[in-house]
């Protein structure tokens, strides 16, 4: 979603429950996009990656979905767990890994 | 295997003075990255450079920022006569290799406050 001023979109979940984090990319010729976690802090941490003649990629816990018609991208956690409370960004690669970041969304998760 | 490492964490400048900010690549990589990141907001692409080259600069501002990276020690990013907008998170991030591999191993940061 948008970030409105300078407050991040959030989603609080519950221990157990899964996530759905959505993003919109801007640039329809990016054939490579990447999920990262932030931790309060940190640097981003590398999720999962799709390349764009994949629609749907999944990793452990996570899965990435890619909708190149409508320039959207979701990243979906099962079973979230407290450890994966961060803010999470989507970001395009534009090449020489001239990575695009969207302005992330801030995950909370409740015991 | 040391990952990324950046210093300092934290800087504090008063408006006019210099900012250097090292960064040692992973072992093995040759391809470092540097982004900014201010408050609430994804990092933005600054630079990328190899040993002794810059690749893409497109995201440096044209004046008071340079970067570099030497064939021997860590990359640098150089900011000249800070002023307030220059307060972020400044961070290092590096690969084996030039492509897209996606993912770019990414340094802790170094904070700089601007007074």
């Amino acid at each position: 979603g948008e970030s409105v001023g300078l407050h991040l979109p959030t989603l609080s979940v519950q221990e157990g429950d899964n996530s759905i984090i959505n993003c919109a990319y801007s640039n329809s010729a990016s054939d490579y996009f990447i999920w990262y976690k932030q931790e309060s802090g940190k640097g981003p941490q590398f999720i999962i990656d799709i390349r764009s003649n994949m629609d749907k990629r999944q990793g452990q816990r996570v899965t990435v979905l890619l909708n190149k018609t409508v320039k959207h991208l979701s990243l979906q956690i099962a079973a979230t767990q407290p450890g994966d409370s961060a803010v999470y960004f989507c970001a395009e690669n534009n090449g020489n890994n001239r990575l695009a970041f969207g302005k992330g969304n801030q995950v909370v998760v409740i015991p | 295997n040391a990952g990324v490492m950046q210093n300092p964490r934290h800087l504090v400048r008063r408006r006019g003075q210099e900012a250097r900010l090292r960064c040692s690549p992973m072992k093995g990589h040759s391809h470092v990255y540097w982004y900014r990141q201010l408050p609430e907001e994804g990092l933005k692409f600054m630079v990328y450079l190899q040993k002794e080259n810059i690749i893409d600069e497109s995201g440096m501002p044209k004046e008071r920022f340079s970067a570099e990276f030497p064939k021997e020690g860590p990359s640098i990013l150089r900011i000249q006569q800070v002023v307030r907008g220059d307060s972020a998170a400044y961070f290092c991030a590096s690969s084996p290799v030039g492509r897209a591999t996606g993912e770019l191993f990414f340094g802790e940061g170094s904070r700089l406050t601007v007074l």
